[in-house]
């Protein structure tokens, strides 16, 4: 079945560092994908998405883009901040359906 | 943005006993309620799809005896974990759509803790 695989964390990383965040999938059909951030005691929020192959979806510096070739969405951030300390859930959805996938998530940490 | 709330952010419950917990849309009606639970150290699973006014649609391997979900209005919908059992504490997790057409669109609440003891 579809599915949905991230880097274990947690990821700490010090202010204005570089993050890779680590997402592949395996799905039939053509599937969307997702980035969601949950900060702590908040829900899960839309981070960034895309839709089709090649698309790059971007938010608050954020960015990852859709790799059919090697079936990945990584998620990269040029310069990290205390703020951006949370759990992100990468995540996918197969058309004509509702459903979401979720990886396991990982916790972020970043220290001043 | 849309705001989800859940009540109660965390419970603690004897094994036996039931427990229900809700799920309200702050500022926009849902036509449809998704429940998910997440294990430590897994993935979020969906549990199930309420729409207002009708049944709730159980994913396989859910137990809809065991976990009562009603979605009686566009803002309110209750998860009901029925005669709990240590094995039922997780965290459980809502989230409303907009519109059944725009289920991508869906706003989470911030979860509730639930161990049974």
């Amino acid at each position: 079945g579809d599915s949905v695989t991230q880097m274990e964390g947690p990821v700490t990383l010090s202010e204005e560092a570089f993050l890779t965040i680590n997402c592949t999938y395996t799905a039939t059909g053509y599937p969307s994908l997702f980035w969601y951030v949950q900060y702590p005691g908040e829900g899960l929020q839309l981070l960034l998405k895309a839709t089709k192959a090649d698309d790059k979806g971007s938010n608050k510096g954020f960015e990852a883009t859709y790799r059919k070739e090697t079936t990945s969405f990584h998620l990269e951030k040029g310069s990290v901040q205390v703020s951006d300390s949370a759990v992100y859930f990468c995540a996918l959805t197969t058309s004509g359906t509702y459903k979401y996938i979720f990886g396991t998530g990982t916790r972020l940490k970043v220290l001043a | 943005g849309a705001v989800v709330s859940q009540h109660p952010s965390r419970v603690i419950c004897k094994s036996g006993t039931s427990v229900k917990i809700e799920c309200r849309s702050l500022d926009f009606q849902a036509t449809t309620m998704f429940w998910y639970r997440q294990f430590p150290k897994k993935s979020l699973m969906l549990m199930a799809t309420s729409n207002e006014g009708s049944k709730a649609t159980y994913e396989q391997g859910v137990e809809k005896d065991k976990f009562l979900i009603n979605h009686a209005s566009l803002t309110l919908s209750t998860l009901t974990v029925t005669s709990a059992h240590p094995e039922d504490s997780s965290f459980y997790i809502c989230s409303a759509s907009l519109s059944r057409g725009r289920w991508e669109t869906q706003y989470f609440g911030p979860g509730t803790r639930l161990l049974v003891l």
